[in-house]
């Protein structure tokens, strides 16, 4: 079956470190997004890529870059990582706009 | 931007009941979804539901595009309904989520 997987699930950081979050999905989808969910925020988009070579931003960006080197990846990068970024990272995917999108499991990301 | 506004924020039931949840949103929309958010985390796609009236076993939803709302409805819960419900929809470039609807249903 096609999905859409995020690694590692957990992780725990220190201030100041670049850390990378991987997504991959199997659908061959175009679109694919990442957003944070903190309390009281709901989920809110940080990047999202239409296609191979083509990243924009989303609402809150600042502090995070991804790159969309295949149809298969969009890895998110933490430049340097703050306490302001613990929170719960969802990836996304879907097969173009305004079509249906499914999330990934979710990686929960602790900055000391 | 377009906001997603839900209703209510809480919502405590006996199993058994049933509910209606709410989504009201700003401005048209090409896509709307709902998710369920259960206690590990996990987002699981209810409804893909732009327009009209759908429905999946115990839940369903309408969308009511021209008046900018959605209800989502649950029959007969059950303890496994428990967690949060999202709204999400997109009217350009990325799906954008209301706060959500916690429920929890007890035995």
């Amino acid at each position: 079956d096609a999905e859409i997987t995020q690694s590692p699930r957990h992780k725990i950081t220190e201030t100041g470190r670049q850390v990378t979050l991987a997504c991959h999905q199997t659908w061959n989808h175009n679109n694919m997004f990442w957003y944070r969910q903190d309390l009281g925020h709901g989920l809110r988009l940080i990047h999202y890529s239409y296609g191979v070579q083509d990243t924009n931003k989303g609402e809150v960006s600042d502090g995070y870059s991804v790159s969309r080197s295949n149809t298969e990846d969009l890895p998110l990068t933490l430049e340097s990582a703050a306490s302001s970024q613990t929170s719960v990272y969802f990836c996304a995917s879907s097969e173009q706009m305004n079509t249906e999108a499914f999330f990934g499991q979710g990686t929960r990301l602790t900055v000391v | 931007g377009i906001q997603v506004e839900q209703s209510p924020p809480d919502l405590i039931l006996q199993e058994g009941a049933n509910s209606t949840l709410r989504c009201n949103f700003s401005d048209s929309v090409n896509n709307l979804q709902w998710f369920h958010q259960n206690p590990w985390g996990q987002l699981i796609n209810l409804f893909y539901i732009p327009s009209g009236t759908k429905q999946n076993g115990r839940l369903s939803a309408t969308t009511v595009a021209t008046e900018r709302y959605s209800l989502l409805y649950i029959s007969s819960s059950q303890t496994t309904d428990s967690g949060v419900y999202f709204c999400a929809v997109e009217s350009g470039y990325a799906l954008n989520f209301g706060k959500g609807t916690s429920l929890l249903v007890t035995p």
